[in-house]
């Protein structure tokens, strides 16, 4: 049972435009989202993280929002940059459950010049 | 400051051999994670050690373990390998505190396993 689910296996988005990408889960005990960045050969990187009592998180060019009756976030990068070619990995935590991440399987990006 | 260090990089084993992985933490973080990435499954959780001290398992069979040192740094052992245990293993080390990860979670580069 995958409770946390990417169901777009990749993106490709022009320079400068903005690139989205989507995150459902399943599990209500899910608060704490997170999104990790991997280059092929490197791992994975903490990118931005939300809170359950927000909505919103901003950080540059990185915006996380969270919609919690949907079971919903997205990662906004705006402007996309030929150096955001990843693949994005959402995580979800639980507090107080057993203190490990739940990731998707995770977004391949590919920003073209 | 040191990031966390795995080794070895690449190893190839054939079925029915054991292979053990090692992690060295970042200096001063206490918990040691380990994660399987596969292409067809993501990132999945297989322990997590604190203190020398399992504190979390995932949904691996018997075949994978692990342990702890009293100075953090890591291993994890699979028995009797199959092909599908080919993946990408990856450490992760954070301060250990209680409570939801918040981000803290700082993963090495992995050592990727090829089972023949």
């Amino acid at each position: 049972d995958q409770q946390v689910k990417q169901n777009s296996p990749s993106l490709s988005v022009q320079e400068g435009r903005i690139s989205i990408l989507n995150c459902d889960y399943t599990n209500s005990m899910f608060d704490y989202f997170l999104w990790y960045k991997k280059y092929p050969a490197e791992g994975p990187t903490f990118l931005i993280s939300i809170s359950s009592i927000k909505d919103k998180n901003e950080d540059g060019r990185f915006t996380v929002f969270l919609n919690k009756s949907a079971k919903h976030l997205s990662l906004h990068i705006v402007p996309s940059q030929p150096g955001d070619s990843a693949v994005y990995f959402c995580a979800a935590s639980a507090t107080g459950g057993s203190e490990k991440l739940v990731f998707g399987k995770g977004t391949k990006l590919t920003v073209n010049p | 400051k040191a990031g966390v260090t795995q080794t070895p990089r690449y190893l190839i084993k054939t079925r029915g051999q054991q292979v053990t992985l090692s992690c060295s933490p970042i200096s001063g973080h206490r918990s040691v994670s380990w994660y399987q990435q596969t292409p067809g499954q993501g990132l999945q959780f297989l322990f997590e050690y604190f203190s020398e001290t399992q504190r979390n398992k995932g949904n691996f069979p018997g075949r994978f373990s692990g342990r702890q040192f009293s100075n953090s740094r890591s291993e994890m052992n699979v028995s009797t390998l199959e092909l599908g245990d080919s993946a990408l293993y990856l450490c992760a080390s954070r301060t250990g505190l209680a409570g939801p990860i918040t981000g803290e979670l700082f993963f090495g580069e992995g050592s990727r396993l090829t089972v023949l």
